[in-house]
């Protein structure tokens, strides 16, 4: 079955710079989306085609792609931030959707 | 405000059966492909499957870790989703969610999601 592969973790201190990567073979040809997810709650969507911030979602959050990786960047983390974060896409048919493996985000 | 409300989680012992259901507001149901995703306790979103509209002839397709076990539907008459869940096994233990696509490819709108815990 089809993958997308991030980190487990990431951790970095309040007000630094939390870069989270996730890899997948048909990402130079097909978007991907972000999720944010805390705790006993649903997941949100902080980016979409690659690096579009929907409404409501902080300008610290953005989106980047280079290949078959595309990374989350969240400038000036604060504590709010610290979650679990989700790539999502699709195979190369677009038929199956896929999630990434998932990365925790600590704020030190 | 659109609104979709999971129902009929609970503790099934393995090889046995559980219906859930997607109850949605707010936009129109029968236009509306629905998506199941789920989430093993302390891991990673797992998507499950969809079913598209009347339209497409409600067609379902599903992640290989559930084929041939789980079946989807839909009533439109009741703007509500089902997800079949048959010969359950321990693995098929998790949250599950049912979201609404948006067309250009991510969730527009998710459930609270509902826990399924499948034991002896």
């Amino acid at each position: 079955s089809y993958e997308l592969t991030q980190p487990p973790s990431v951790s970095v201190s309040p007000g630094q710079t939390a870069r989270i990567t996730c890899s997948g073979d048909t990402l130079s040809n097909l978007y991907v989306y972000w999720y944010q997810q805390k705790p006993g709650q649903a997941p949100v969507l902080v980016i979409y085609k690659d690096n579009e911030r929907p409404s409501g979602i902080p300008k610290r959050f953005s989106g980047s792609s280079s290949g078959t990786t595309v990374t989350l960047t969240i400038s000036g983390v604060q504590a709010e931030d610290e979650a679990d974060y989700y790539c999502q896409s699709a195979d190369s048919s677009t038929t199956y959707w896929v999630f990434g493996t998932g990365t925790k985000l600590t704020v030190l | 405000e659109v609104q979709l409300v999971e129902s009929g989680g609970g503790l099934v012992q393995p090889g046995g059966s559980l219906k859930l259901s997607c109850a949605t507001s707010g936009f129109t149901f029968s236009d509306s492909t629905i998506h199941w995703v789920r989430q093993p306790p302390g891991k990673g979103l797992e998507w499950v499957g969809r079913i598209r509209t009347k339209a497409d002839n409600d067609a379902a397709i599903y992640s290989a870790s559930v084929t041939d076990r789980f079946i989807m539907s839909r009533d439109d008459s009741k703007n509500t989703a089902y997800l079949q869940m048959n010969s359950l096994k321990t693995e098929d233990t998790a949250v599950y969610y049912c979201a609404r696509p948006h067309s250009s490819g991510y969730y527009d709108n998710w459930g609270q999601g509902t826990l399924v815990t499948v034991s002896s």
